[in-house]
Order: C-alpha cells, then sequence, then structure tokens
C-alpha cells in the first residue's frame, strides 16, 4: 500500500543551522504530497503541497521539491530559528484513497 | 485561512458516560475529518464526511460515531467512553478531493477516567 517514511524521528540544531528533514514515499499513482507543522498543543498547520514532478512547494522560507525520480519531498531552510521548534509531518493524498498517508513526524528542536 | 473551531477544549469523562465532541468551520467545506493523536501513532481517521447528512467511516471507527447534520458542524460520539478512548482528537475540513489541503482544529484533549 502507499506509505510515507520519514527517517528522523528528532532533529536538534543550532539557530541559524541548515534544516534538512527527509520524506521519501511509496505510491501505485501520482500523489499529491504535503508539509504540515504542529506546535505545542495546537492542531497540524498545513505548510504547503506539491502535485507534480518537479514542483517546488515553499511556505515561511521552508521548501520542498516533488521528485518522481527518488519518490522524495524533502524539507529544507536555509537558516533556522528558535520558533521553528515544532514537529513536521509529511503526507501523501491519493484520489484512489480516502485519506491522507501521514508520516511518522520529525521532532525539530532549536538548541539556545 | 479556513478557520475549524472546536469545543470542548479539554473534557474529563468517566467510563461509560457519553462524550459528544463538536466541530464547526465557517469556510463551507464539503469535507470533514475526525482525527484521534496518540504518542506513538500519529494521526488516525477515525470518521470522514463528503457534505451534510454523509459520514463515513475511516481507520479506526470501532467505539466512535459522526454526525454531519450541517455543512458546517461535524460531531464525534462516544457512546461508552473507555479509558483507550483518551487521546487528543482534531477536526480538519477540506474543500475538496484527498488532494487537496486540511485545515484543522486546535484540538479537544479528552481523559477518560
Amino acid at each position: 500500500g502507499d506509505s510515507v517514511t520519514q527517517t528522523e524521528g528528532q532533529v536538534a540544531l543550532s539557530e541559524e543551522d541548515f534544516l534538512t528533514i527527509h520524506c521519501n514515499y511509496s505510491a501505485s499513482g501520482y500523489p499529491a504530497l504535503f508539509w504540515y507543522v504542529q506546535y505545542p498543543g495546537e492542531g497540524p498547520q498545513f505548510l504547503f503541497r506539491a502535485s507534480r514532478d518537479k514542483e517546488k512547494g515553499s511556505s515561511r522560507g521552508f521548501e520542498a521539491t516533488y521528485d518522481k525520480g527518488t519518490t522524495s519531498f524533502h524539507l529544507r531552510k536555509a537558516s533556522v530559528q528558535e520558533s521553528d521548534s515544532a514537529v513536521y509531518y509529511c503526507a501523501l493524498g491519493m484520489d484512489s484513497n480516502y485519506q491522507l498517508i501521514w508520516g511518522s513526524g520529525t521532532k525539530l528542536i532549536i538548541k539556545p | 485561512e479556513a478557520a475549524v473551531t472546536q469545543s470542548p477544549r479539554n473534557k474529563v469523562a468517566v467510563t461509560g458516560g457519553k462524550v459528544t465532541l463538536s466541530c464547526n468551520q465557517t469556510n463551507n467545506h464539503n469535507n470533514m475529518y475526525w482525527y484521534r493523536q496518540d504518542t506513538g501513532h500519529g494521526l488516525r481517521l477515525i470518521h470522514y464526511s463528503y457534505g451534510a447528512g454523509s459520514t463515513e467511516k475511516g481507520d479506526i471507527p470501532d467505539g466512535y460515531k459522526a454526525s454531519r447534520p450541517s455543512q458546517e458542524n461535524f460531531s464525534l460520539i462516544l457512546e461508552l467512553a473507555t479509558p483507550s478512548q483518551t487521546s487528543v482528537y482534531f477536526c480538519a475540513s477540506g474543500e475538496g478531493g484527498i488532494q487537496d489541503t486540511q485545515y484543522f482544529g486546535p484540538g479537544t484533549r479528552l481523559l477518560v477516567l
């Protein structure tokens, strides 16, 4: 079945470091790919999505490029801030399925 | 941006009691969803709806009912609450199909004693 894999359960960085959170997917067709961010005590917030090969999604300094060849949608940010501390979820949506397929989430910790 | 609200935000219930969680969205989205989130399990879909009067089972519907009386409102009902239903519950709404964005509410923290 369709699946999403986030390899890092937790990432610890210092302010102004470069961030990469890896997301790989497996799907039988052509899914839409999403990044959501969840701050403590809140619901997940939509960050951005992409639905075509080589399409770049971006928001708030974060970006990811849909890569059908490597089945990836890695989240990147050039310079993280303390306010970026949160859990980040990659998700996949296929029209043949009634629900989003969620990754396990990656907790981003910004060290003071 | 879609506005999704949930009530109550926190709830303590007794085992065997009835619990109703409410969700309201003001952006006229057709689709609405109920999830629960537990440590180690991430987000799991309980019920969803394509519009007023419709409810569908998600991945983990056992012990839950849903009701969609109007475009704006979607309720999750626990007829006989159990401690295993202690969790954080999120409602979400979305405009179109599963490839469209879902917008989440702030969540309800439920403790069943």
